[in-house]
């Protein structure tokens, strides 16, 4: 069965570090977002993307944050300037027609910054 | 006032047994209604999906939606170990932008005792 697949499965840094996140969404899919889970928290919309442009994005995501496709089959979330309060687990998800809002997600990026 | 209200539970009950999880919501925007399901460090797994009010029925799962009330409910029946997990409930509206931001609940954590 097609799934999400994310990587790495756990990054640490230091604060000020720069990081980026992968994902490959399934295949045939056309919108592609990232969400975020802080521990014991609700999982967060971050940020939507489609046709190599972003649909919608959360407060949550300032400039600090950048998405990028830069192939067809990835999709990646760059943190420029990581914090503490950034650590959290990181999900992307894709969804595979304009008119459908049912989400696949990845098995996530649990970020630990130090 | 929180968008969405889910009782995170714990939730504890024997094997065999008819489990509810609930939600209620405020945003009368929202039209599509989904239940996810979590294992502890994983990415959220989607169970259920539902547009209209009414029931929808999957195997031993029921999703109900009553928008007058704004109330929507997961009735798994036959309830087994494996169920044991967190649920998440999540709901969204187009929002014109070509994509759906996911709101979640913070979700229930379901044990179920053999």
């Amino acid at each position: 069965e097609p799934e999400v697949t994310q990587t790495p499965s756990h990054q640490v840094t230091q604060m000020g570090q720069e990081v980026i996140l992968r994902c490959v969404p399934i295949s045939n899919h056309l919108y592609f977002y990232w969400y975020r889970q802080i521990l014991g928290q609700k999982v967060e919309f971050l940020v939507s993307f489609y046709n190599n442009e972003i649909s919608e994005k959360s407060e949550i995501f300032d400039d600090q944050f950048s998405v990028e496709r830069p192939d067809g089959s990835n999709f990646t979330l760059k943190i420029r300037s990581t914090k503490l309060e950034d650590s959290a687990m990181y999900f992307c998800a894709s969804s595979e027609l304009v008119d459908s809002p049912q989400a696949f997600f990845g098995q996530g990026t649990r970020l630990t910054v130090v | 006032q929180k968008e969405v209200e889910q009782d995170p539970g714990p939730l504890s009950v024997p094997e065999g047994a008819i489990v509810s999880l609930n939600c209620t919501y405020s945003n009368s925007a929202f039209q599509y209604f989904m239940w996810y399901r979590q294992y502890s460090r994983k990415g959220p797994e989607l169970l259920m999906y539902t547009y209209s009010s009414g029931n929808k029925e999957d195997g031993r799962f029921t999703a109900q939606v009553d928008k007058s009330s704004k109330y929507i409910s997961l009735f798994i029946r036959d309830s087994q170990p494996s169920d044991s997990a967190t649920y998440l409930c999540a709901m969204s509206s187009y929002s014109g932008a070509g994509s759906y931001q996911l709101t979640f609940g913070k979700g229930t954590k379901l044990s179920v005792i053999p």
